[in-house]
């Protein structure tokens, strides 16, 4: 079946390092991709999206490539801020199995100053 | 501002007792559903609705079941509370259709099963 594997944390950064934070998928169709953020108490956000192979999404300075031939949809940031810690859940969508999002484990951040 | 509720920030229950989590999204979606997120597990689906009166078992379904009444409205029933159940509920609903459609989450009810 779908699954989403995401490099596990946490990820504990300086304040204007870069950011990598791996994804990479399996999925039977041409999935949608997905980057979800959750900060401390509150529910999950949508951080950027991407629906085709080579598509790149962006938001608050993050950005993820949509690579078909790696199966991989990685989140980078140029420069982390404090304010950027969270958890952030890679997850896929596949029309063929249902629109119900499927997630990895969550990768936790912190950053400090 | 588009909504997803959560009836509980935080309950507390004991072992054996009927739990009810409610969910209302005001944003006229088809499609609701409820994880549960668990340290080191992520998210995993407990049940999804595609349609008032419809339901679709997730990845974990047992020992919970859930009703959709109306449109806005996704409950999730815990039939009898067991401490196993100790988790963090999610709630989330998506327009219908569309694979590349963002799903809107609640704010999650943390539920303690004692």
């Amino acid at each position: 079946g779908d699954s989403v594997t995401q490099m596990e944390g946490p990820v504990t950064l300086s304040e204007e390092a870069f950011l990598t934070i791996n994804c990479t998928y399996t999925a039977t169709g041409y999935p949608s991709l997905f980057w979800y953020v959750q900060y401390p108490g509150e529910g999950l956000q949508l951080l950027l999206k991407a629906t085709k192979a080579d598509d790149k999404g962006s938001n608050k300075g993050f950005e993820a490539t949509y690579r078909k031939e790696t199966t991989s949809f990685h989140l980078e940031k140029g420069s982390v801020q404090v304010s950027d810690s969270a958890v952030y859940f890679c997850a896929l969508s596949d029309l063929p199995s249902g629109t119900a999002l499927i997630f990895g484990k969550g990768t936790t951040l912190s950053v400090s100053s | 501002d588009v909504k997803v509720t959560q009836s509980s920030r935080y309950l507390v229950k004991r072992t054996g007792e009927k739990v009810f989590l409610e969910c209302v999204q005001d944003m006229d979606h088809e499609n609701m559903f409820w994880y549960r997120q668990d340290p080191g597990l992520g998210l995993r689906l407990i049940y999804f609705s595609y349609d008032v009166k419809m339901k679709e078992k997730g990845d974990i379904p047992e020992g919970y079941s859930v009703s959709r009444e109306k449109k806005e409205r996704f409950s999730l029933i815990l039939e009898s509370a067991s401490t196993n159940q100790t988790s963090m509920y999610l709630c989330a609903s998506s327009s219908e259709g569309e694979a590349n459609t963002e799903a809107f989450f609640g704010q999650g009810t943390r539920l303690t099963v004692v």
